[in-house]
């Protein structure tokens, strides 16, 4: 029961160095979102795919890039690190956007930018 | 401005207490999600509730609409419980959830 997976755990880059965290999920949700967690700010949402083939700006979309590869994958792009972007990530999914379902996150992705 | 408070911030407990986590909101909501986040960083949803009251072994979690507040507790309080617990509604206008700053809990032997 593998849920939401997140790919790497753990990354350190260089400021301008450019990565992509992968996140896949295997529950045949429709809507897919990535977060930022940032002590004292709590969670944020970065951007988010409420169906196959959309994506949309969260409350700080900037600096990444998404990807809604299939109805499985969507991957957040960093294509110039910065310090500022040290954080930790989180993919979520959720079986449809807009309707009380539950949110299913992944492990989360420790990420450093020196 | 947060959409999502919650108080509070930090909890220490003796194992056996019971604990009351308490999470306010300012927006109209969907649903609201307690969330756990364990020491090593990965998060569990715990409940999801848009109503009434919802029970999971020793944790509750309750909601009041009208006074757009929803308490989570737990009672025979353990040490494994010793976790960051986080608040989350679901707005009612969109695709959007606000999240608390969490509550970090330690229950002590």
């Amino acid at each position: 029961n593998a849920g939401v997976t997140q790919t790497p755990k753990f990354q350190v880059l260089k400021t301008g160095q450019s990565m992509t965290l992968q996140c896949a999920q295997d529950m045949n949700h429709n809507s897919m979102y990535w977060y930022r967690q940032d002590p004292g700010m709590g969670l944020r949402l970065i951007y988010y795919s409420a169906s196959e083939g959309t994506t949309d700006k969260g409350e700080v979309p900037n600096g990444y890039n998404v990807s809604r590869l299939n109805k499985r994958e969507f991957s957040l792009r960093l294509e110039s690190a910065a310090p500022s972007q040290t954080s930790v990530y989180f993919c979520a999914s959720s079986a449809q956007a807009g309707i009380s379902t539950e949110a299913f996150f992944g492990q989360g992705t420790r990420l450093t930018v020196v | 401005k947060n959409e999502v408070e919650q108080s509070p911030q930090n909890l220490t407990a003796q194992e056996g207490e019971f604990i009351t986590i308490n999470c306010s909101y300012s927006v109209g909501i969907s649903a609201l999600h307690w969330l756990q986040q364990h020491p090593g960083g990965g998060i569990v949803s715990l409940f999801m509730l848009s109503s009434g009251k919802k029970k999971h072994g020793r944790l509750i979690a309750t909601i009041n609409i009208q006074e757009k507040h929803s308490s989570l507790h737990i009672t025979a309080s353990h040490p494994r419980d010793s976790a960051v617990y986080i608040c989350a509604v679901r707005s009612n206008t969109g695709n959007q959830f606000y999240f608390g700053t969490g509550t970090s809990l330690t229950v002590i032997p």
